[in-house]
């Protein structure tokens, strides 16, 4: 009964690869987003999804592509890999009115190598 | 620019006393306030919102928070910390006018000592 689910939790890969990550909800919510934690802890927004259609786009390479084939799903694919993509990245869903809360899933660890 | 600070990098506190987990923020008009747990290795957990009225709010765990307009500020209370509090705790901010975008702060690392 997972809200949030992510695949895979870890992604090990060598520089240049092309990965995908992917990410469910169970909620119903209309609303999908990814973002990125660095080794910091910073946690950032890279993109955000309301019923498919793309609304946030931050300033991401564009080696960065969402794709999202229904509401209940936003998937991230990644091209050309570098170091510096080396992070956790976890997506996260929201009903659609601003004060509604996110609920975040557990997270992907990707590492480049 | 519109921003969060969270000014402490680590808050230490001995297990049985009260903690404070400083938040201030930055944004034009009025926001809605967040704050989220980030225990290792899992994703952030929704602790409490204000979002209007009372400016002293409840949520999970025992945690609690005080809205100040004044101050524009947010911050985390719990009376009486406990060991399992231990964890990275992260305001944010959504401004009224952004059409979902969320800011978090750079976290402050809560450390329950025995």
């Amino acid at each position: 009964d997972t809200a949030v689910s992510q695949t895979p939790k870890y992604l090990v890969t060598q520089m240049g690869n092309d990965k995908s990550i992917k990410c469910e909800q169970n909620l119903g919510h209309d609303t999908m987003y990814w973002y990125k934690q660095d080794s910091k802890k910073f946690l950032k927004i890279m993109f955000s999804y309301n019923n498919k259609e793309l609304i946030i786009n931050e300033t991401v390479p564009n080696r960065f592509s969402p794709k999202s084939p229904d509401k209940a799903h936003l998937n991230l694919h990644i091209n050309s890999l570098e170091l510096g993509d080396s992070a956790v990245y976890f997506c996260a869903s929201s009903p659609t009115d601003l004060y509604n809360e996110q609920f975040f899933g557990p997270g992907t660890r990707l590492t480049v190598l | 620019a519109q921003s969060v600070a969270q000014p402490e990098d680590q808050v230490n506190v001995a297990e049985g006393n009260p903690l404070t987990v400083k938040c201030t923020y930055s944004v034009s008009g009025n926001p809605y306030l967040f704050w989220y747990v980030q225990y290792p290795n899992r994703g952030l957990q929704f602790l409490l919102k204000y979002i209007t009225g009372d400016n002293l709010v409840k949520g999970s765990y025992g945690f609690e928070a005080e809205f100040n307009k004044s101050q524009t500020s947010f911050h985390l209370k719990k009376p009486s910390a406990l060991v399992s509090d231990s964890a990275l705790y992260f305001c944010a901010v959504r401004p009224y006018s952004s059409a979902s975008k969320i800011i978090f702060g750079s976290g402050t690392r809560l450390s329950i000592r025995p």
